[in-house]
């Protein structure tokens, strides 16, 4: 069965204060490995797609890499307004989207 | 401006009765998803659309029944036969095919009372 899941659950840092989100997956077929931003009460936002082991995209302070069983979001120098659930997706020859349940991320001043 | 749009955002209903919740999307993509979100769990999918006129279950269809009669509208009615509906639901759309990314809609939140 395929699976995301992501870690650490809640991870809460000081302004400035670099660190990595993990999302390890287990789906057959991968055809794509998507990072969103979810602010509480709102649709998620889209950020990255990854489409192969060693990819790596990168948007403001945000960078996304890949391997062949985990994906990392890591953020450089977070501010307030990082703070946000972000969540990860692997998309299967299914033609499905398998999310993982989110890393909640408070960035406090 | 495209985008999604779902109403309402706010939903209450009683033990019993049906509710349909709106999405609309002016993207021209084909695809379109509801999912459900529970705290602590990922998105869950109830039905999806390829084209119009055509739906498949997702992996929580019991208790949810959708139409797609035209390419910018899906909307999802609730039935009775859901045991917990009470959740946040999330539509979204995207080009089919390809791994192409989601555009979500800013939800609708149900409460069953």
């Amino acid at each position: 069965e395929d699976q995301v899941t992501q870690s650490p659950e809640a991870l809460r840092l000081q302004e400035g204060e670099s660190s990595s989100l993990n999302c390890s997956y287990t789906v057959s077929g991968l055809r794509g490995l998507f990072w969103y931003r979810q602010d509480p009460g709102k649709g998620p936002e889209f950020l990255f797609t990854l489409y192969s082991a060693g990819e790596e995209k990168e948007k403001e302070r945000l960078k996304a890499t890949l391997t062949k069983k985990e994906s990392f979001l890591h953020i450089t120098a977070p501010k307030p307004e990082d703070s946000a659930t972000y969540l990860c997706a692997g998309y299967n020859y299914g033609q499905n989207f398998v999310f993982g349940p989110g890393t909640r991320l408070s960035v406090l001043p | 401006d495209g985008g999604i749009t779902q109403s309402p955002k706010y939903l209450f209903r009683k033990e019993g009765q049906n509710v349909t919740l709106s999405c609309e999307q002016n993207l021209n993509h084909d695809a379109m998803y509801w999912y459900r979100q529970d705290p602590g769990q990922g998105l869950r999918l109830i039905y999806y659309s390829q084209i119009v006129n055509d739906f498949q279950k997702g992996d929580i269809a019991e208790g949810y029944s959708v139409s797609r009669e035209k390419k910018e509208s899906f909307p999802l009615t609730v039935t009775s036969a859901q045991k917990n509906p009470t959740a946040f639901y999330l539509c979204a759309s995207s080009i089919p095919g390809g791994g192409n990314e989601q555009f979500f809609g800013p939800g609708t939140r149900l409460t069953v009372l």
